[in-house]
């Protein structure tokens, strides 16, 4: 499975929200996550099952979608949310963990 | 809280063997989840390696699975990456995680690995 991400860049002023994009090359169901990444940081786990924010994750960020095409929300964005955020998608068996090729959040 | 420490050689010649490990501190590992490797290039994308389950069964990317080895030493609270066969496209910061079935989700910090002569 092929996950691509888009776009790439994207340019947003603070407090604008941002709609960011992921599609799976086949149905994937709603097995994914997505992750934000911080310069110099590890990943942080943001969001699985496409929907459901995991532990501490504040409700600016939110995600849908299912088979295909998924989409990460952020509203009123915040200084800490400019990052690079990767969507995954996870197998149940064989177990397997794809990450897209990210979209970078930067300050218009 | 449970904390992942990468620890191994910082640079790395072509052909030969890349071997990390990682300290796991506040979870046993044979306790339960899985254990995995990620990498990243610099400057570029995520890619999942491998993982290997409490029980000490590994399962790899099938793109890497003819060059990883993944273990565990439970006496020491550690597992283990072994690459074989490096080239300079081996070159990246490795990450060690705790994953659960949606994927990694408690990170270590990193280790840059250069594969250089």
């Amino acid at each position: 499975i092929v996950m691509t991400q888009s776009p790439a860049t994207l340019s947003v002023s603070p407090g604008e929200s941002a709609t960011l994009s992921c599609r799976a090359s086949q149905s994937i169901d709603i097995n994914l996550a997505w992750y934000q990444q911080k310069p110099g940081q590890a990943p942080r786990l943001l969001m699985y099952g496409a929907s459901t924010r995991a532990t501490g994750i504040p409700a600016r960020f939110s995600g849908s979608g299912s088979g295909t095409e998924f989409t990460l929300t952020i509203s009123s964005l915040q200084s800490e949310d400019f990052a690079v955020y990767y969507c995954q998608q996870y197998n149940n068996w064989p177990p397997l963990f794809t990450f897209g090729p990210g979209t970078k959040v930067d300050i218009k | 809280q449970v904390q992942l420490q990468e620890s191994g050689p910082g640079l790395v010649k072509p052909s030969e063997t890349l071997s990390l490990t990682c300290t796991v501190s506040g979870y046993f590992i044979s306790s339960g989840y899985s254990w995995g490797w990620i990498r990243q290039p610099p400057g570029k994308g995520l890619e999942w390696i491998g993982s290997i389950y409490h029980t000490g069964d590994p399962y790899y990317s099938p793109s890497l699975e003819s060059r990883v080895t993944i273990s565990m030493d439970t006496s020491k609270n550690q597992f283990s990456l072994h690459l074989s066969s490096v080239t300079a496209a081996d070159t990246a910061v490795y990450y060690c995680a705790r994953d659960n079935v949606v994927g990694p989700t408690t990170w270590g910090q990193g280790i840059l690995v250069t594969v250089s002569s």
